[in-house]
């Protein structure tokens, strides 16, 4: 049980172009949602958490019109990064929790983004 | 400030040869602690999760406690399907918030197991 899928597991895209991330609760529904990056050797950082139904919370220092987060079902939580930068290449994860205030979560099994 | 460390950052074993991670906390209103392992290019897989001092919990060769300020995964003979990044995540009041709540993640353990 708790099984989190994300797609595609593996983008490269061009300088300027969009990408858009998906994350699934299979046997679940995810209350929250979280997305986060992952740098190599280092550990998570937290980028946005989202609630269905409602406007996702950003982190300092993330920019919500570059990374636009869409919660729109109880198992269907999307990330696009907008006008992607060689900078902008990472490993995105994302992870969901079946209860709003447990923050017991499952993780996707991530998706590298390269940007060329 | 919120923190949460590992240690140790690395660590090598011989197979069969137990030892235990740490994973120490300094933060306001702990509301629970997570344990995860991650292998290369995956997300983390969820291990265990502890929500009082005292408080045991184990799964095959892992073994998590917790105290009031740190929580240890014991590795009792290990394997090399064990080697991986250990995790561990605390879930606590967010004191910069009033009332809402965050998870704070360590930077891991890279556990090597050697045949």
């Amino acid at each position: 049980g708790a099984v989190v899928s994300q797609h595609p597991s593996r983008v490269i895209c061009k300088s300027g172009t969009s990408v858009k991330i998906e994350c699934r609760s299979l046997d679940f529904q995810a209350t929250t949602m979280f997305w986060y990056r992952q740098f190599p050797k280092q550990s998570l950082m937290l980028m946005a958490t989202s609630n269905e139904g409602s406007k996702a919370t950003y982190e300092q220092g993330v920019e919500k019109d570059k990374f636009l987060i869409n919660h729109a079902s109880l198992t269907l939580s999307t990330l696009t990064v907008t006008s992607a930068h060689p900078e902008d290449s990472s490993f995105y994860i994302c992870s969901a929790s079946p209860a709003s205030v447990a923050y017991e979560q499952y993780f996707g099994p991530g998706t590298r983004l390269t940007v060329t | 400030e919120d923190q949460v460390t590992q240690s140790p950052e690395a660590l090598r074993l011989q197979e069969g040869e137990s030892s235990s991670l740490n994973c120490s906390y300094t933060v306001s209103g702990l509301r629970g602690l997570f344990w995860y392992r991650q292998d290369p290019g995956k997300g983390p897989e969820f291990l265990f999760t502890l929500y009082s001092a005292g408080e045991e919990k184990e799964k095959e060769r892992l073994k998590a406690t917790l105290t009031k300020k740190e929580s240890f995964l014991h590795i009792t003979a290990p394997k090399p399907e064990d080697s991986a990044t250990y995790l561990c995540a605390v879930h606590h009041e967010d004191i910069s918030n009033f009332g809402n709540e965050k998870l704070t993640f360590g930077t891991g353990t890279r556990l090597t197991i050697i045949p």
